[in-house]
């Protein structure tokens, strides 16, 4: 079967930086990708994993580890305007799983 | 330019009623997808099309009927509306099913379609 863990809220002040890990269970796996949504927004691309390790975009970064079915994706030098919801979805079967996502609040 | 538009933005309707979302893609993608988002934020799929071809029909009620009439577009109906189907849907399109390995395969999603059902 699927199943889909992640933290459902998370709150960082301005400047720090956080982590938000994934969990996943999915069969026939090829990557894990990481979307961001703000609040009335729609959820955009933000970076996707197809091997372990670290990839880096920026203040983003997004982390794999198949062999833990594992990820997490860490926002660095936070900004007020990173506050929104940050879906991880593990491609699996030909398609991509989300679940209810990590709300970030980030604080002054 | 946008990229997946969906219309209406907001949809106000009672109980009982029928009614339509629109989209449309303009990135010439060969896959074309139906997601749900309810009021805690999960994010679901409920339709994926290929080439105008349904391949991906999660468990939904069969009041819910896509049609694809293109391959830019794809419809989404909805028959006898009940109060639970209140939620924000998107469309979506990635230029092809599955994934290609090390790319992946970027979903882009609509604004969305926020239906209330009174």
């Amino acid at each position: 079967g699927q199943s889909l863990e992640q933290p459902s809220e998370v709150t960082a002040v301005e400047g720090a930086i956080v982590q938000i890990n994934c969990t996943y269970q999915t069969s026939g796996f090829y990557g894990l990708s990481w979307y961001q949504q703000h609040d009335g927004g729609a959820p955009t691309f933000l970076s996707y994993n197809a091997l372990d390790g670290l990839e880096e975009t920026g203040r983003f970064s997004s982390f794999l580890s198949r062999s833990d079915s594992y990820g997490y994706l860490l926002l660095q030098e936070l900004q007020m305007k990173d506050s929104a919801s940050y879906f991880c979805a593990p491609g699996g079967g030909n398609m991509l799983t989300f679940g209810g996502g990590t709300r970030l609040m980030v604080k002054p | 330019d946008t990229a997946v538009s969906q219309t209406p933005k907001y949809l106000v309707t009672q109980m009982g009623n029928d009614k339509s979302i629109k989209c449309e893609q303009n990135l010439g993608h060969d896959t074309m997808y139906w997601y749900k988002q309810d009021s805690k934020k999960f994010l679901k799929i409920m339709f994926s099309y290929n080439n105008k071809e349904l391949i991906i029909n999660e468990t939904v009620p069969n009041r819910f009927s896509p049609k694809s009439p293109d391959k830019a577009h794809l419809n989404l109906h909805i028959n006898s509306l009940e109060l639970g189907d209140s939620a924000v849907y998107f469309c979506a399109s990635s230029q092809h099913f599955g994934s290609t390995g090390l790319s992946g395969n970027t979903i882009y999603f609509g604004e969305g379609s926020w239906l209330t059902v009174v």
